[in-house]
């Protein structure tokens, strides 16, 4: 597609509750980034992907976090037993292989538990 | 990846150039510096960046001073549209390129 995009745009999900953040990548982007940003703050890295692979993961913020990619371009943020810490804002970005040129977002999924 | 450190706000006169610094004295000699901003509402939108020699594109100059110890980004004619929160990162362009943000710069342009 011509950008990045993510659904849904809103969520709203009661404390406990497991949720799903889907993002649809530029079309022949082999990395893909998810962050996470709270009110008033920059976006905060959460993981990226090469391919289907994690390639880095360290700032999940604990185990509820996962996320996939199996074919490649799709992924999927998951968050188990969601709490009202995880309010936020989620983004996606992807990026060609070489990624000099900086990463196209999409417009986030605003995640409030409540 | 290097710590920077912006104003956290700016006003500038619609027309004017937007004149943003970023200090980040603790650079690497091969991390870039990176511009991104951010539309209320929408996710981060790449700017420009560079690594030693000033850049130029349709939507903003890089300066970067000699010592690479601190750079500006200037919008040479700042519209109501780029009013926004700007930020300053740096980064090896190599392995994850993932970005470490901070609060950066919100810029208000003023009619």
């Amino acid at each position: 597609g011509a950008g990045v995009s993510q659904t849904p745009s809103n969520k709203v999900t009661e404390k406990g509750k497991y949720v799903e953040l889907r993002c649809d990548p530029i079309s022949g982007h082999t990395a893909l980034y998810w962050y996470r940003q709270s009110l008033g703050q920059g976006p905060e890295f959460l993981i990226y992907f090469q391919g289907t692979g994690a390639a880095d993961d360290s700032g999940l913020p604990n185990d509820r976090f996962f996320a996939v990619r199996p074919e490649g371009s799709v992924s999927t943020l998951k968050i188990q037993r969601t709490e009202r810490g995880d309010s936020a804002v989620y983004l996606c970005a992807s990026s060609s292989n070489s990624a000099e040129r900086g990463y196209t977002f999409g417009s986030g999924t605003r995640l409030t538990v409540v | 990846d290097a710590k920077t450190t912006q104003p956290p706000s700016m006003d500038c006169a619609e027309g004017r150039a937007a004149n943003l610094p970023c200090n980040h004295s603790t650079i690497s000699g091969n991390e870039y510096v990176y511009w991104y901003r951010q539309i209320h509402s929408q996710g981060p939108q790449y700017i420009i960046h560079g690594l030693k020699n000033n850049e130029t594109n349709e939507m903003a100059s890089l300066i970067i001073t000699e010592d690479r110890k601190s750079s500006t980004l200037i919008l040479p004619h700042a519209t109501l549209r780029d009013t926004a929160v700007y930020y300053c990162i740096v980064r090896v362009p190599s392995g994850t390129y993932k970005y470490i943000f901070g609060t950066g710069t919100r810029l208000k342009v003023l009619a």
